[in-house]
Order: structure tokens, then C-alpha cells, then sequence
């Protein structure tokens, strides 16, 4: 079964890089299956999904954050990864990567808070 | 755009009754999918990450209690969870799978027990 977990710094400064990272255990992200995700939840907001990777290199990106995501995939150490420039307090969020497949986002790691503060 | 429209925001229902929450899609979804009607639906917990309940707007994910069961087709879909207890207290969205390379969910429909 598959496990994903997300790391990254917790808190960031406004007009910085966010930098988020998915360690995908359980399985490869080389499986053919799967595009892998990142969803986030802002504060009393719901659900955003801000892009998806498949491990060829094909990435969709929310139009509304294209300019600012960078999403890769790294097949040696087994984990994709966001990156989010220009970041303001309305970026504060969980950030959630999930595997989706056409059926939907069926595993999800635990969420890691990003706070967006001086 | 899809944008996804769920009604209401938040609902209380006692033990033992029905819950019935509501997703407008808009426009219709059904020819811009490639599959079945691609609506599924999520359950998130407090502390938790969603959770896929439904997919192909009817089809229920492994483990999913039957009674869950989600219908509709077009512009209109609904969720339906039948004898609710006290575990189905969560936020339910709907999302739209039908014109990658875009995900769009609902607002998000907050369930309480009254």
C-alpha cells in the first residue's frame, strides 16, 4: 500500500520560495498508474489543487498558481516536489500530495502546515 | 472554467437520519469526460486528509460503508449517506475529474450531528 509524507520548513518569509517535498514509500513513483499531486487547504477555505506530475515529466499546473508552482519528480530518491515563488499569507495552507489516478486522489500523505509570515 | 457548486455549506442531521448534500457542476461535465461521469467525493475528518469515498460519481472505494451512495448525472450530483453516525462528522467535497489538465473541488459541505 502506499505511503506518502510531506516535509518542508513549516514556516516561510513573504516574497520567499516555499519548498515542499513527497517521500512516496510502498511504491514507485516510476509506476505507470499514478500521476502524483499536490492539493492544499487554506485556513477555513476548502480543497485546491495546485498541480500534478507524471513521472515522464508531463506536469499540469493550476492556472491560477501556473506562474508561481514548480512541481518535479526525482525517480532516484523516490519523491516529487513543489516549489511556490512569491509566496504571500494567503499561501499559508496544509499541503497535502496525494496519487491520483482517474478514479481520483486515493492516497494522501498527512498534510504539513506551511505558514507564510515575517 | 469548471466551477463546483455545493449546497448547503453545512448541514445537522440526528443519528439514524438521512444526509443529503448537493454539486453543481458548471458547465455540464459529462461531455468533456473521457470516463463515466467523473465526479467523485471526498470526506475529510478534523486532523485528517481526505479520504475518496465515490468515484465515476457512483462507484464506492474499497471499504466505504454502502451507506454511501452518490447519483447524478450532467450538471447535478448528489451524495447521500443514509443512517448517519456519529463517525460521518467531517467536511464532504465533490470534484470534478473530466478535463484534465484542470481538478476543480467544491466548497466543501460541513456535516454535524444535531
Amino acid at each position: 500500500q502506499l505511503q506518502l509524507q510531506e516535509s518542508g520548513p513549516g514556516l516561510v518569509m513573504p516574497s520567499e520560495t516555499l519548498s515542499l517535498t513527497c517521500t512516496v514509500s510502498g511504491g514507485s513513483v516510476r509506476s505507470s498508474t499514478y500521476y502524483w499531486a499536490w492539493i492544499r487547504r487554506p485556513p477555513g477555505k476548502g480543497l485546491e489543487w495546485i498541480g500534478d506530475i507524471y513521472y515522464t515529466g508531463i506536469i499540469n499546473y493550476n492556472p491560477s498558481l501556473k506562474s508561481r508552482a514548480t512541481i518535479s519528480v526525482d525517480t532516484s530518491k523516490n519523491h516529487f516536489s513543489l516549489k511556490l515563488s512569491s509566496v504571500t499569507a494567503a499561501d499559508t495552507a496544509v499541503y497535502y500530495c496525494a496519487s491520483q489516478t482517474h478514479l481520483g486522489f486515493d492516497y494522501w500523505g498527512q498534510g504539513t502546515l506551511l505558514t507564510v509570515s515575517s | 472554467d469548471i466551477v463546483m457548486t455545493q449546497s448547503p455549506d453545512s448541514l445537522a442531521v440526528s443519528l439514524g437520519e438521512r444526509a443529503t448534500i448537493n454539486c453543481k457542476s458548471s458547465p455540464n461535465i459529462l461531455h468533456s469526460c473521457n470516463y463515466k461521469n467523473c465526479l467523485s467525493w471526498y470526506q475529510q475528518k478534523p486532523g485528517q486528509p481526505p479520504r475518496l469515498l465515490i468515484y465515476w460519481t457512483s462507484t464506492r472505494e474499497s471499504g466505504v460503508p454502502d451507506r454511501f451512495s452518490g447519483s447524478g448525472s450532467g450538471t447535478d450530483f448528489t451524495l447521500t449517506i443514509n443512517n448517519v453516525q456519529a463517525e460521518d462528522v467531517a467536511v464532504y467535497y465533490c470534484q470534478q475529474f473530466s478535463t484534465p489538465p484542470v481538478f476543480n473541488f467544491g466548497q466543501g459541505t460541513k456535516l454535524e450531528i444535531k
